[in-house]
This record gives structure tokens, C-alpha cells and sequence, in this order.
């Protein structure tokens, strides 16, 4: 089983729709979560944290289930610009990073 | 504004070369990391760096050595090129785990190719 695991995707929907990835991790010392997102050809980049009660930011809505060992992340009102892959990472140190990241789920939102 | 810069964009290596993937941030940042990226796999941690000459292997480090004299610099080393090496090589640095604003900065990426 892998460590961290994301739907496979890739999830094709209209401008406007609203969507939502899941992920599961493995490891129940995992100390904290995040999304990133990675544009074509372009490096990783922090999207969000994710915190066990829940957070928001603008459009994007990240959730934390630690019983279930399950993230997800909600997109809502999509645009043209949000049309890249995301990553779910998994942090299970605490000194230092060391980080799991998912497959990755590739998102295209079109006209 | 973090930057991590790495010295290739593309690589083309013929197999048995030694490789040296050069990766420098202007952070003051503590712990480095070597990652590689493929398709279907997602991202992989190969070696990280706590400290200047410290390193730690992570998930996959046959085949890889690292060097960190200097704290800004972390390089990637390939003794001996092989064509299962060839992949998208991302290095990163991040700021205090278990802080609020606690993120990896990623460099743009070295994509290598061993033919």
C-alpha cells in the first residue's frame, strides 16, 4: 500500500464547477498535511496546510480526518488558472521535513 | 522572496559519466533536500541535509551520493550514470517544521537525461 495515496484523476470540469480530491495516508505518526500545486513544467508550490479543523482560503477549502487518516481538498467556483496537478504531502517528521507526497491529481478546468 | 536555484534546466549524459546536479538557496535555510520526479511514481526523496556536511539518506539513495560543505549549497551526485537515473530532479529547502508557516521551496528542476 502506498504511503500516500490521491484519486487518480485527471478530473476534467467546466469553469465554475465545483470539485473535490481525496486522499489517504498510511502512516498514523503523520504530524501534519498540506496540498501543493504543481503548473506544467514547473516546480512544486505550498497551496495550502491543512489543519484538523479545518481550514479555508478564498476558493479552496482543505479538511483533515486523522480517525480516517483522510485529507481532501475542496475547490469551488473554478477558473482556467487552477488547471494544474495537486499534490497531497504527508509530513511525518518533526525536526526536519520529511515529506511524502502523493501521485498527484491533475485538475483541468476548461471554458 | 525564497529562491532555489539549481545550475542545469536539462541534462544530457551518457551512461558511466559521473554527474554533479548543483542546487543553491538564499535563505539561510537549515534543511535541504534531493528529490526525483516521475510519472506515475510522484516525487521521491533521495538525500537530505540537516547541516553543512550532515546528510541523511531518504526512500531511494542507491546510486546517489550528496555534498553539503557550504549551508547555501547542496549538490547531487551520480557516480556512474545509468538510463534508469534519467528523471526530473527537484531540490528543495524549507524553513522550521512545526511552525505556522512552515513550507519546502522548491527549485525549478533538472531534467536528466541518460542515454
Amino acid at each position: 500500500r502506498k504511503e500516500v495515496e490521491q484519486d487518480p484523476g485527471p478530473f476534467n470540469v467546466p469553469e465554475g464547477a465545483t470539485v473535490a480530491f481525496n486522499c489517504t495516508y498510511s502512516n498514523s505518526a503523520s504530524q501534519s498535511f498540506f496540498w501543493y500545486r504543481q503548473d506544467c513544467r514547473k516546480e512544486p508550490k505550498l497551496l495550502m496546510s491543512v489543519y484538523s479543523s479545518g481550514n479555508e482560503d478564498g476558493r479552496f477549502t482543505a479538511q483533515l480526518n486523522r480517525a480516517s487518516q483522510y485529507i481532501s481538498l475542496l475547490i469551488r467556483d473554478s477558473k482556467l488558472s487552477d488547471s494544474a496537478t495537486y499534490l497531497c504531502v504527508v509530513n511525518v517528521g518533526t525536526s526536519y521535513g520529511k515529506l511524502t507526497f502523493g501521485q498527484g491529481t491533475i485538475l483541468t478546468v476548461h471554458p | 522572496d525564497v529562491k532555489v536555484t539549481q545550475s542545469s534546466r536539462y541534462l544530457v549524459k551518457r551512461t558511466g559519466e559521473k554527474v554533479f546536479l548543483e542546487c543553491v538557496q538564499d535563505m539561510d535555510h537549515e534543511n535541504m533536500f534531493w528529490y526525483r520526479q516521475d510519472p506515475g511514481l510522484g516525487l521521491r526523496l533521495i538525500y537530505f541535509s540537516y547541516d553543512v556536511k550532515m546528510k541523511e539518506k531518504g526512500d531511494i539513495p542507491e546510486g546517489y551520493s550528496v555534498s553539503r560543505e557550504k549551508k547555501e549549497r547542496f549538490s547531487l551526485i551520480l557516480e556512474s550514470a545509468s538510463t534508469n537515473q534519467t528523471s526530473m530532479y527537484l531540490c528543495a529547502s524549507e524553513n522550521q517544521p512545526g511552525t505556522a508557516s512552515y513550507e519546502q521551496y522548491f527549485g525549478p528542476g533538472t531534467r536528466l537525461t541518460v542515454t
